[in-house]
């Protein structure tokens, strides 16, 4: 089993749709919990970043992490054509377990439709 | 600030020849990655560096080496190159005292095929 899973879609939703994007993890060690997003031809930028267990909002979308399930979300709400990109789920042991890396979702392709 | 940049940014190979990319970053960050991206199976980690001088060994490290001579700058080499190293290849940094812990700032990308 990937220590993290992620459906690489793709998602397509008509302009201002609500979006859900969805990770699950295996490693009850993952403490720091980001989303990034990718547009075409770029490299992943991030978007939202939370700590353990909870809800983080910021503008149209929200970040949610439920740790008893190993689940995250992402929310999109009023998506926009300019949402439409790669959406890459990503986690992290906390810091006293040192520097380990980032481990990575496959990445959901949304495609928001005007 | 340029952020990470990253050299080249296409490149294409014939089987059995060697190249080397180059990242260089002005943040002052302590860490650095390099990732490869391939269609379905997202970002995996090939080497990173935890300070100048030191590398480790990600995900997917053969076939390729790095090296971490200056803290501004991660060098990825293939020694011999083969068509399953074409791909996407991106370089990262972060932070161990930023604002975000570890938030990794990504390059532009390199596209390499290896024909």
């Amino acid at each position: 089993q990937k220590e993290v899973e992620q459906d690489p879609g793709p998602l397509s939703v008509p302009e201002g749709a609500i979006v859900s994007l969805n990770c699950t993890y295996s490693n009850s060690a993952f403490q720091y919990f980001m989303w990034y997003r990718q547009y075409s031809r770029k490299g992943p930028e991030l978007l939202m970043y939370t700590y353990s267990s909870g809800n983080k909002e910021d503008g149209r979308f929200t970040a949610q992490v439920d740790k008893s399930s190993k689940y995250i979300s992402l929310f999109i709400r009023d998506s926009q054509p300019s949402d439409s990109a790669t959406y890459l789920c990503a986690m992290q042991r906390g810091f006293l377990s040192g520097n380990t890396p980032l481990v990575f979702g496959k990445g959901t392709r949304l495609s928001v439709i005007a | 600030n340029a952020g990470v940049t990253q050299t080249p940014k296409f490149r294409v190979l014939k089987t059995g020849q060697s190249m080397t990319l180059l990242c260089a970053q002005d943040m002052n960050h302590e860490y650095m990655y390099w990732y490869r991206q391939d269609p379905g199976m997202g970002l995996r980690l090939i080497h990173y560096s935890v300070g100048e001088g030191t590398t480790a060994k990600g995900e997917v490290p053969d076939g390729y080496n790095v090296s971490r001579l200056k803290k501004q700058n991660f060098l990825l080499g293939l020694e011999s190159a083969a068509p399953s190293q074409t791909s996407v290849y991106f370089c990262a940094s972060s932070s161990r005292t930023g604002p975000i812990y570890n938030e990794q700032f990504f390059g532009p990308g390199t596209r390499l095929t290896v024909l």
